[in-house]
């Protein structure tokens, strides 16, 4: 079993729904990132936390460290969010990422 | 350009090849890692770096694999004796190592790895 678990694997909705992308570990942890890959491979980090919710424009991230467990939500979604969403947890002193296998989001117009 | 970046973006090697990537990090980023990331799957840790000092290697790092951050700027990774279960995108990342609310991993775009 993975250490770090994401669901669903596949996502294809409508432009305008309301995107829920969950992750699950089994470890602990120090915190926990959100990460965008686009094709081509480039990553981009949308949000490290550690406790609580965080929100930057439509996205919202939060986090219940009991249930060792975080939800991405996207509000409003849009074509331009398809990408592949990564969660990650960050384990030890080395700060280095466990990753999850991604969620493949895509919106259609 | 501030960011985190890596030479060559992609890299076509014959089995048996030695290939060398590249990852030049964000200037004041004392921290350096590279994971692997093979298609359909998340990226997986190989090694990291605080400034020169090598402080972890990950079991999928054979002995055919070695990497290097010389006076703890850029990072090379080696890769001997390619094979073709070698080829994926191999990323390298950078943070300040400072256990902060904002201290990211700040990802480069990678270098596709094809082994034929």
């Amino acid at each position: 079993k993975n250490e770090v678990e994401q669901s669903p694997q596949n996502l294809t909705a409508q432009e305008g729904e309301f995107i829920t992308i969950n992750c699950s570990y089994s470890v602990g942890i120090s915190a926990l990132h959100w990460l965008q890959q686009h094709p081509g491979g480039g990553i981009v980090s949308l949000f490290m936390l550690s406790s609580g919710k965080k929100k930057h424009g439509r996205l919202i991230a939060t986090i219940n460290i009991q249930e060792k467990h975080s939800s991405l939500h996207i509000t409003a979604s849009h074509p331009r969010d398809s990408a592949v969403y990564i969660c990650a947890v960050e384990k030890g002193g080395a700060q280095k990422l466990v990753f999850g296998q991604g969620t493949r989001l895509t919106i259609n117009p | 350009d501030t960011g985190v970046s890596q030479n060559p973006r992609h890299k076509i090697t014959k089995r048996g090849q030695n290939v060398t990537f590249r990852c030049d990090p964000i200037s004041e980023h004392n921290r350096l890692y590279w994971y692997r990331q093979t298609l359909g799957q998340g990226p997986e840790f190989l090694t990291y770096f605080q400034n020169e000092a090598q402080l972890e290697k990950s079991r999928l790092l054979s002995d055919r694999f070695s990497a290097e951050r010389p006076k703890g700027s850029f990072s090379t990774l080696e890769i001997q004796r390619t094979e073709q279960g070698d080829s994926a995108m191999y990323l390298c990342a950078s943070r300040r190592g400072l256990a902060d609310s904002y201290n990211e991993q700040f990802f480069g775009p990678g270098t596709r790895l094809t082994v034929l």
